[in-house]
């Protein structure tokens, strides 16, 4: 059972839009959520973190959004670019056994159209 | 300052085939993690380690062992290869803090085929 769910596979825009890629969650144990961006042959970096006790982290052209009562994140990126296409995960992380652990979702390919 | 480094990059194996993925981190962190990622999926935790000598299981550990032996390694083994053991390997890093969230860094990844 996906604890984490990004349910939309793939997702274009025209740059200068706004892109919303959105994730949503299953358990309340969860209390920080994350985004990493990745492009091919390379390894996730991280973009974007949110605890749970805020419902809005900004930097810069990303903002990410939590919705604590609905179990949904959103990433805004305003003005998207063309460097923004790439997969991006959402991750939750939550303390289990000795470390804290991330649990992804199944990531979204963003394309941003020039 | 290479961040996190793997090795192979690529390898290919037949079933029943044994193989040892080394990662190496410089940036003294603590923690360490191997993640696999099939398509269709989001990255799956194997194993991690939350110091040298010290290793745990993750969600999906079965036909898998790993070492950490220093604290700048993570080794990943696969004793037998299955093909279910096909796919993309990652490992990661971070510095230790067991009350909050510390990023964690992403080596390249290691492309595994089991034939």
């Amino acid at each position: 059972d996906q604890q984490v769910k990004q349910n939309s596979p793939s997702l274009s825009v025209q740059e200068g839009r706004i892109s919303i890629l959105n994730c949503d969650y299953t358990n309340s144990m969860f209390d920080y959520f994350l985004w990493y961006k990745k492009y091919p042959a390379e390894g996730p970096t991280f973009l974007i973190s949110i605890s749970s006790i805020k419902d809005k982290n900004e930097d810069g052209r990303f903002t990410v959004f939590l919705n604590k009562s609905a179990k949904h994140l959103s990433l805004h990126i305003v003005p998207s670019q063309p460097g923004d296409s790439a997969v991006y995960f959402c991750a939750a992380s939550t303390t289990s056994g000795s470390a804290r652990q991330l649990t992804f979702g199944s990531g979204t390919q963003l394309t941003v159209l020039p | 300052n290479a961040g996190v480094t793997q090795t192979p990059k690529f390898r290919v194996l037949k079933t029943g085939q044994s193989m040892t993925l080394l990662c190496a981190q410089d940036m003294n962190h603590e923690y360490m993690y191997w993640y696999r990622q099939d398509p269709g999926m989001g990255l799956r935790l194997i194993h991690y380690s939350v110091g040298e000598g010290t290793t745990a299981k993750g969600e999906v550990p079965d036909g898998y062992n790993v070492s950490r032996l220093k604290k700048q390694n993570f080794l990943l083994g696969l004793e037998s290869a299955a093909p279910s053991q096909t796919s993309v390997y990652f490992c990661a890093s971070s510095a230790s803090n067991y009350l909050a969230y510390n990023e964690q860094f992403f080596g390249p990844g290691t492309r595994l085929t089991v034939l």
